[in-house]
């Protein structure tokens, strides 16, 4: 079966950068696109990026645009997310989401990882 | 911040029939971008429960279901149940943000 477990999480200080990483197994991850989702303690879910089944189209929450990047490694079955320049309201569980299509645009979210916490303070 | 808007809360005795609203705008719902709902149980990951608009994953019960009309979509849940306590979120494209969008959320409570 689909299992996405994500990892990487942690206490980190403002301005600092931090990797989260999603392996993923139960499918054939280059034939799907993939994205970052992150909540808040105590609010609701926000959606951060997407990147698309071979990698070459990346879409960001103006949140983020310009401080953080999606990627892939095929070979590995892992999807990352780089965090640059930490800011105490980048706090959040981070989850790892498949896509059910392979741009990831206007689909939606078919399996989510358990989710890692990031605590910028 | 959010751009589809929901209930911050809605309630049912067991049984009963609860209706929750996902409100959205031209550049979203009413673009013709469908709409999908999650449940998220108190400290897991969210779940898949209705995708385009009115379609079940294999193993959501069919007491569950989905619409939209216009600028909204709608989930509901007949014959309420204890476990059906959550946390539920909708969630579309947005051709203006261009990314993807969640509602703000809605807490459901069985009396």
């Amino acid at each position: 079966q689909v299992q996405l477990v994500e990892s990487g999480g942690g206490v980190v200080q403002p301005g600092r950068s931090l990797r989260l990483s999603c392996a993923a197994s139960g499918f054939t991850f280059s034939n799907s696109a993939m994205h970052w989702v992150r909540q808040a303690p105590g609010k609701g879910l926000e959606w951060m990026a997407v990147i698309s089944y071979d990698g070459s189209n990346k879409y960001y929450a103006d949140s983020v645009k310009g401080r953080f990047t999606i990627s892939r490694d095929i070979s590995k079955n892992t999807l990352y997310l780089q965090m640059n320049s930490l800011r105490p309201e980048d706090t959040a569980v981070y989850y790892c989401a498949r896509d059910i299509t392979i741009f990831g645009v206007a689909g939606h979210f078919d399996n989510w990882g358990q989710g890692t916490l990031v605590t910028v303070s | 911040q959010s751009v589809l808007t929901q209930p911050p809360s809605v309630s049912g005795a067991p049984g009963q029939r609860v209706t929750i609203s996902c409100t959205g705008s031209n550049s979203n719902i009413g673009a013709g971008y469908d709409v999908h709902w999650y449940q998220q149980l108190p400290g897991t990951a969210p779940k898949l429960l209705i995708y385009g608009n009115n379609n079940r994953p294999s193993g959501v019960p069919d007491r569950i279901s989905g619409s939209k009309s216009g600028t909204s979509g709608s989930l509901t849940i007949t014959g309420l149940q204890a476990d059906d306590e959550a946390d539920y979120y909708c969630q579309s494209y947005d051709n203006s943000l261009s990314g993807e969008v969640f509602g703000t959320g809605t807490k459901v409570t069985v009396l």
